[in-house]
């Protein structure tokens, strides 16, 4: 069983600054991955960065990356230069292969311009 | 660039009517998803179906859902009797080969907003 828990409903940013939103999970399974989504107000699911839980080193994508600490069981997303289309729900999760996702609930980011 | 897509994008019904959602996996794709996100709440897994059976179910995947491939593209949820309560948005993803143990992506569709009466 997975459980995934996202401890800030909502955060807010000024554009161009950095922001990182928080994310600890729980799993039985041995080989797993971790995940970032965004949804935007349209609630379209769009894959931001994933992490295979066997690698050390933390996953990036241009202004997105993580902090994995697989002993803690904690993936937060950093989000550099903060810009207006990166407002979303954001939804940190963990999946086991070809298994169902597990989401946790959610945190609503809010861009101040 | 391929995507998933899904009809309708939003439905409307009567509570006790039955309810087919349709999804369009992307082509070379072999595992498909369903998940069921209530207005406001954290996205939830339903099934997954792989060589042409479910895999998996969660607990919210009760005798009145059933999945289907009736052919090599479409990929469908029924709801037998519809409840106030299965009113949300729901998402059909489809992941790629790389067998079981691989981390391929898990592609989203745009959708389908049931809305039951």
């Amino acid at each position: 069983a997975q459980t995934v828990t996202q401890s800030q409903p909502e955060m807010s940013v000024q554009e161009a600054e950095t922001v990182t939103l928080s994310c600890t999970y729980d799993t039985s399974e041995s080989d797993y991955y971790l995940f970032w989504y965004k949804q935007p107000p349209s609630r379209q699911m769009i894959l931001v960065i994933r992490q295979e839980a066997y690698k050390q080193q933390n996953a990036t994508e241009n202004r997105f990356s993580v902090n994995f600490q697989k002993a803690a069981k904690s993936f937060s997303l950093k989000i550099s230069d903060s810009q207006l289309g990166d407002a979303a729900m954001y939804f940190c999760g963990s999946g086991g292969g070809a298994d169902g996702l597990t989401f946790g609930k959610g945190t609503h980011l809010i861009i101040q311009p | 660039e391929p995507e998933v897509t899904q009809t309708p994008s939003h439905q409307v019904t009567q509570m006790g009517q039955e309810v087919i959602l349709r999804c369009v996996p992307i082509s070379n794709h072999l595992y498909f998803y369903w998940y069921r996100q209530i207005l406001g709440q954290k996205v939830e897994f339903l099934v997954s179906f792989y060589n042409n059976e479910i895999s998996e179910k969660s607990e919210i995947f009760d005798d009145q859902f059933s999945v289907e491939r009736p052919d090599g593209s479409n990929f469908t949820l029924k709801i037998r009797s519809t409840k106030l309560e299965d009113s949300a948005m729901y998402f059909c993803a489809s992941k790629g080969r790389g067998g079981p143990s691989s981390y391929n992506e898990q592609f989203f569709g745009p959708g389908t907003r049931l809305t039951v009466l």
